[in-house]
């Protein structure tokens, strides 16, 4: 397992476009979370996943959002009609839990003309 | 205010100095981590401190949680120590299960 891998590296979107992102935690993590990191700021908090329940959403998250984690494995956030607004990095990270350190992927920059 | 304030924001420093990042938080937490993130994005995990010291080669963290304050230190700064250090936590929330907090980063450039 090389750890944490996210897909696409970039992606370049049409305002009112959708975009989906794929996760692949590292496969013994139970947790699995999504953040958003815009220019010069910390990520920020979305949501997150123990096994494939969603157990937490930020108020972050509108509802043109959507996240899954079908058997607990892979995860994919979807962003529908997407604004200018939502240009960031998305990030992905998994752990064993709060006991235990996170491992982060190397991020999806989305990009909204 | 955040909950998680970093300073400085930005660090410029000569090759062989000795950096101090400082973590300042407002909240219960079960845990303090300290991160790494290089151009490009991607972030690597440095430290996950609950009390203590702890010290991984040239880089030393401490945490005081009576103060809830937290220092992340690097010995003799070599240019590839360039990044953005970040600090970030776990509010406690009773058995919760809350993302990290984060800080807003410290960018550091050490120059040869």
């Amino acid at each position: 397992d090389t750890g944490v891998s996210q897909n696409p590296r970039h992606k370049i979107t049409k305002r009112g476009q959708n975009v989906t992102f794929r996760c692949d935690p590292i496969s013994e993590h139970n947790r699995l979370y999504w953040y958003r990191q815009t220019l010069g700021q910390g990520p920020e908090f979305l949501t997150y996943f123990q096994n494939e329940a969603q157990l937490e959403k930020s108020r972050l998250l509108s509802d043109r959002f959507s996240a899954e984690r079908p058997k607990g494995s892979f995860s994919t956030l979807e962003i529908q009609r997407t604004e200018q607004g939502d240009s960031a990095m998305y990030l992905c990270a998994s752990s064993w839990g709060t006991d235990y350190g996170y491992t982060f992927g190397s991020g999806t920059r989305l990009t909204v003309v | 205010k955040n909950e998680v304030e970093q300073s400085p924001q930005n660090l410029t420093a000569q090759e062989g100095e000795f950096i101090t990042i400082n973590c300042s938080y407002s909240v219960g937490i079960s845990a303090l981590h300290w991160l790494q993130q290089h151009p490009g994005g991607g972030i690597v995990s440095l430290f996950m401190l609950s009390s203590g010291k702890k010290k991984h080669g040239r880089l030393i963290a401490t945490i005081n949680i009576q103060e809830k304050h937290s220092s992340l230190h690097i010995t003799a700064s070599h240019p590839r120590d360039s990044a953005v250090y970040i600090c970030a936590v776990n509010p406690y929330s009773g058995g919760g299960a809350d993302g990290l907090t984060f800080g807003k980063g410290t960018h550091l450039i050490i120059q040869p």
